[in-house]
């Protein structure tokens, strides 16, 4: 069975610094995607940015970019010169190609601090 | 302008009492979504449909039925909510059939008295 880990259950980060949320999974499938989605409170939940497993090259949205290691099935993401609109829930989730379930982390909380 | 609208933001039903909960978007997507979050949780998948091919999650109870008239509206009915049943319910689409799910609404709160 699919699963996915977020290790770290909240996070601080000075605003203009950068912070990397950490994000493993466990799967013995080999095409499959990986997503960061964002929860601020009380809104909407955010797709970030998504990575196929198939490209080795790490996916980059403005300020986020994740750290892909397929062999390690580890999905961090960084967050680059970090804004208080940047304080939220992050989710890490995972899809197996062609199937319509997602699996959730358990999420990360980050803080931005001013 | 939203485009996934979910009604009610809030909604208090009493223990047993049947409630239905109701999304409706405006982008045309074929597949929708409907994802319970409880308390510092992530989200877990209910059902989704596919045009009108509905597809129930295994571990999703049988007191949680859903309803999609049409492309832009979809229902979630619990039959008979128990405590346990209190939570945040997300109602998301997608455009691409085998990609995630894009556009989520605000949720609706469920709480039981």
């Amino acid at each position: 069975a699919q699963t996915v880990t977020q290790s770290q259950p909240e996070m601080s980060v000075q605003e203009a610094e950068t912070v990397t949320l950490s994000c493993t999974y466990d799967t013995s499938e080999s095409d499959y995607y990986l997503f960061w989605y964002k929860q601020p409170p009380s809104r909407q939940m955010i797709l970030v940015i998504r990575q196929e497993a198939y490209k080795q090259q790490n996916a980059t949205e403005n300020r986020f970019s994740v750290n892909f290691q397929k062999a390690a099935k580890s999905f961090s993401l960084k967050i680059s010169d970090s804004q208080l609109g940047d304080a939220a829930m992050y989710f890490c989730a995972y899809s197996l190609k062609g199937t319509y379930k997602y699996i959730f982390g358990t999420g990360t909380r980050l803080k931005v601090l001013a | 302008d939203a485009m996934v609208i979910q009604n009610p933001r809030y909604q208090v039903t009493q223990f047993g009492k049947p409630v239905t909960l109701s999304c409706s978007q405006t982008l045309n997507h074929n597949v929708m979504y409907w994802y319970q979050q409880k308390s510092s949780q992530a989200p877990k998948l209910l059902f989704h449909y596919y045009d009108k091919d509905f597809n129930n999650e295994a571990d999703t109870p049988d007191n949680f039925q859903s309803r999609r008239p049409n492309t832009s509206f979809c229902f979630l009915d619990i039959r008979s909510p128990g405590l346990g049943d209190a939570a945040m319910y997300l109602c998301a689409t997608s455009e691409d059939p085998s990609g995630p799910p894009q556009h989520f609404g605000d949720g609706t709160r469920l709480s039981i008295l």
